[in-house]
């Protein structure tokens, strides 16, 4: 079965600029959680999605919002790109808080 | 928030050697997970844990709930075994991270 898609691979954005990254989970799972990889802070968690509704959030300002969608699919968006925002930025999905499996990851480049 | 360590930061050892790697957390968790990534940046996760001791292959996870403590050991290690292993435990607030460990095994 198809393992977790994320779209785009590579995205490079200007700062001030907004972005949205997409996510689609493994079929039939309906948890989705999002985390930022930095080399400074390593991997830090973003927020977390269950049938729609977000179940926790990290500690990130108001310009990181996510949602999931009816199909489990899962955005999150960044909007007045600082610098620091490059990342790597990593969608995982699992049956509840089971096992969990991590997509390849967008990597997002503020210029 | 919970606060998780993981030790070697780097290890380098000899293609064969038994590996250890170690993560310690501070508060009370519901699972530990260890993950592996490869340069590139996919990860793959490699143990859940809620107790007890898990194997796969060369691969054996332990965990100490009480000493909030766990292990991850490779047995006869072996190159493509290097890669950055990745302690996260999760508690009420999601995921919390290990800061990694970079893992070499020289042929």
């Amino acid at each position: 079965k198809a393992g977790v898609t994320q779209t785009p691979r590579y995205l490079i954005k200007t700062r001030g600029q907004q972005v949205t990254l997409s996510c689609s989970p493994i079929s039939g799972h309906r948890s989705v959680s999002w985390y930022q990889q930095t080399p400074g802070q390593g991997l830090q968690f973003l927020f977390e999605y269950f049938s729609e509704t977000q179940r926790n959030k990290g500690n990130f300002p108001g310009r990181f919002s996510g949602r999931q969608f009816s199909n489990s699919r899962s955005e999150m968006n960044v909007s007045t790109l600082e610098l620091g925002d490059s990342a790597l930025y990593l969608c995982a999905s699992s049956i509840g808080q089971g096992e969990t499996f991590f997509g390849q990851g967008t990597r997002l480049t503020v210029v | 928030k919970n606060e998780v360590e993981q030790s070697p930061q780097n290890l380098t050892a000899q293609e064969g050697e038994f590996i250890t790697i170690n993560c310690s957390y501070s508060v009370g968790i519901s699972a530990l997970h260890w993950l592996q990534q490869h340069p590139g940046g996919g990860i793959v996760s490699l143990f859940m844990l809620s107790s007890g001791k898990k194997k796969h292959g060369r691969l054996i996870a332990t965990i100490n709930i009480q000493e909030k403590h766990s292990s991850l050991h490779i047995t006869a290690s072996h190159p493509r075994d290097s890669a950055v292993y990745i302690c996260a435990v999760r508690g009420a607030d999601g995921l919390t991270f290990g800061k990694g460990t970079h893992l070499i095994i020289q042929p």
